[in-house]
């Protein structure tokens, strides 16, 4: 089975701060990989994915995350936070042979400072 | 495309009540999930159906959980006799999916059910 741990259920940037949220899994066979955030009162929104291929994966809003195999981790950073990336983010992982279930991770808060 | 659309998007009802939720997915997509999420965890999955057929239920989905797609269009999900453990934050998410699970979800806004 799969399973995903996202370090730090809060974290707090300043604006303008390199935003980072850790995500490790695990899983029994190569897994495809995804970010999604969630604002206040609104659906989960796909940031990003990793399914094969190059490992820096860019998404929407400036996000960007890296597989690395050999650390069985997925972080999310951005560069540069915006008051607007305040929200809820989690990690998912799919096994491929799962027909497109995910497993999500409990989710990271981040906070912007102004 | 409209997005994933569900109704209500509160629900408070009494113990022992039944409840009926609505998901309307995109319509080209061909796969439909129901997630639950409780405060401070993240979606843990229900069930999902490809086109019309429900092809896989979790141990969460009790004998009072009823899910069906009729014609491979909306969703409905049914929890007959409401308990107090059922309230959580009903998650419909819709996917173009070919392959083997690497498309990803859209999910609507969701249906947030109180039982008290």
């Amino acid at each position: 089975a799969q399973s995903v741990t996202q370090l730090g259920s809060h974290v707090s940037v300043s604006e303008g701060a390199l935003v980072l949220l850790r995500c490790n899994y695990s899983s029994s066979v190569p897994p495809y990989l995804f970010w999604y955030v969630q604002y206040p009162n609104q659906g989960l929104q796909l940031l990003l994915k990793y399914t094969t291929g190059a490992t820096l994966v860019k998404g929407i809003n400036g996000f960007e995350a890296e597989f690395k195999k050999s650390e069985t981790s997925f972080h999310l950073t951005k560069p540069s936070a915006h008051m607007s990336d305040a929200a809820e983010y989690f990690c998912a992982v799919n096994i491929p042979s799962n027909a497109g279930k995910s497993t999500f991770g409990d989710g990271t808060t981040l906070t912007v400072k102004p | 495309d409209t997005g994933v659309s569900q109704d209500p998007r509160h629900k408070i009802t009494k113990r022992g009540q039944n409840v009926t939720f609505r998901c309307d997915p995109i319509s080209e997509h061909n796969r439909l999930y129901w997630y639950r999420q409780t405060l401070g965890q993240g979606p843990e999955f229900l069930t999902y159906f490809q086109n019309e057929a429900q092809l896989e239920k979790s141990r969460l989905l009790s004998d009072r959980f009823s899910a069906e797609r009729p014609k491979g269009s909306f969703s409905t999900l049914e929890i007959q006799r409401t308990e107090q453990g059922d309230s959580a934050m009903y998650l419909c998410a819709s996917s173009l999916e070919t392959g083997t699970g690497g498309y990803g979800y859209t999910f609507g806004s969701g249906t947030r059910l109180t039982v008290v």
